[in-house]
């Protein structure tokens, strides 16, 4: 099946600065890869996608780049903000109608 | 505004008493989902509805069932609770090529 690993674990970066979260997968018939943010106690809120036949999508700070030789995918938030402080998981499925395989998080802290 | 909405948001149950814990949806999505989500892990995918076709993940516990009488509902039992068991239950629903949709999750607490 597939296997998501997602780095770093943690992350501490100071307000304004950018934040970058790496992830890989397994399985080359991946073809959707979705990023949520998920603060304490609250349900994982999708923040960005992007499909296997696009290299790049950009949403105001948020970004996500994917390299599908290399089967990688990354998450870019630019400046930074305090409220960007949060849980971020990665996924992975062969479209948004199956199930999500997800990395095991990043908990990203932006400090004033 | 559509939704997935699960209830309780918290719920206690003893060792060993059967719950069942329910989520339901307004989006007419035809994938349901239930994800198990420990404190400070990733949701694991405990089983989803593909319309009607259940389909188990190989390591859910058997402790852990599912029904789907409609489109609209689905439902998590677990038949004896262990203290290994509490943890945040997650819905999510799907159509097609739309993401998912979480619900806000209940909170099982074990004693």
């Amino acid at each position: 099946g597939e296997n998501v690993e997602q780095h770093p674990s943690t992350l501490s970066v100071q307000e304004g600065d950018s934040a970058v979260i790496k992830c890989t997968y397994s399985d080359s018939a991946s073809n959707y890869f979705p990023w949520y943010k998920q603060e304490l106690g609250k349900r994982p809120q999708l923040i960005i996608d992007i499909r296997s036949n696009v290299g790049e999508k950009k949403d105001q700070r948020i970004a996500v780049t994917l390299n599908k030789t290399a089967k990688h995918f990354s998450l870019h938030i630019t400046e930074t903000q305090p409220e960007d402080s949060a849980v971020y998981f990665c996924a992975a499925s062969k479209n948004s109608g199956y199930a999500l395989n997800f990395g095991k998080g990043t908990s990203l802290l932006v400090t004033p | 505004d559509a939704m997935v909405i699960q209830n309780p948001r918290y719920q206690v149950t003893q060792f060993g008493k059967p719950v069942t814990l329910s989520c339901s949806q307004t989006l007419n999505h035809n994938v349901m989902y239930w994800y198990q989500q420990k404190s400070s892990q990733a949701p694991k995918l405990l089983f989803h509805y593909y319309d009607k076709d259940f389909n188990n993940e190989a390591d859910t516990p058997d402790n852990f069932q599912s029904r789907r009488p409609n489109t609209s509902f689905c439902f998590l039992d677990i038949r004896s609770p262990g203290l290994g068991d509490a943890a945040m239950y997650l819905c999510a629903t799907s159509l097609g090529n739309n993401g998912y949709t979480f619900g806000s999750g209940t909170r099982l607490t074990v004693v």
